[in-house]
């Protein structure tokens, strides 16, 4: 059974970067698209961005300025990096799993990490 | 950038009643719509893809409609377990978007 799990800091103050990394087991990351979405408190779902094993990768237009997603195959793992945060950026962040090619839907996901920005 | 608006924003339902939830997309996605559920303190679950297909695993008592920009999610005889968040989310244009939720609550 495939899972993911973010890790990372659950505090960051304003105008630094956020950094969480996802861990997944039970499967390869080889041959799948990931992605981070994100959700605000009480709030609804926003896409990040999302990184193919190649290491392909597309942002969300609202966020491209300040985001990168990066991969490391040989550990599993993908990442997150998101520059410059403002309380507006205090959310739940999800890592998930693209069904297959093509098929930009998640089957997968991790179980989400509050991320909250402030000094 | 899709918009897509869910309605109604809360629907209260009795157990073993029938459920309607509707998504409108702000153009047309054909049928490039996903449905999740979600329930407090989880990661949202996939119910249903290209409009119309349940997910492995999903009960047969979900089902998925629509093409174009209007789509319906049915939830014939609801139980106990149904009762959350449901999101809709088109992956036809990028930026891919979700609605904003359908709260299914105990009526």
């Amino acid at each position: 059974q495939v899972q993911l799990q973010e890790s990372g800091p659950g505090l960051v103050k304003p105008s630094e970067t956020l950094s969480l990394t996802c861990t997944v087991s039970g499967g390869s990351i080889n041959h799948y698209y990931w992605s981070w979405i994100r959700q605000p408190p009480g709030s609804g779902l926003e896409w990040i961005g999302y990184i193919y094993y190649s290491g392909s990768t597309n942002y969300n237009p609202s966020l491209k300025s300040r985001v990168t997603i990066s991969i490391d195959t040989s550990k599993n793992q993908f990442s997150l990096r998101l520059s410059s945060v403002t309380a507006a950026d205090t959310a739940v962040y999800y890592c998930a799993r693209h069904f297959r090619e093509g098929a930009p839907y998640f089957d997968y996901w991790g179980q989400g990490t509050l991320v909250t920005v402030s000094s | 950038e899709i918009v897509m608006t869910q309605s109604p924003a809360t629907l209260s339902v009795s157990p073993g009643e029938r459920a309607t939830l509707s998504c409108r997309a702000s153009q047309s996605i054909s049928s490039n719509l996903a449905w999740y559920q979600q329930k407090p303190g989880q990661a949202p679950r996939l119910l249903i893809y290209g409009a119309s297909t349940r997910a492995t695993g999903i009960a047969a008592r979900f089902s998925g409609g629509g093409s174009g920009t209007e789509f319906t999610l049915i939830i014939s005889s609801l139980q106990s377990e149904d009762f959350a968040v449901y999101y809709c989310q088109q992956y036809n244009n990028w930026p891919y978007t979700f609605g904003q939720g359908t709260k299914l609550e105990i009526k």
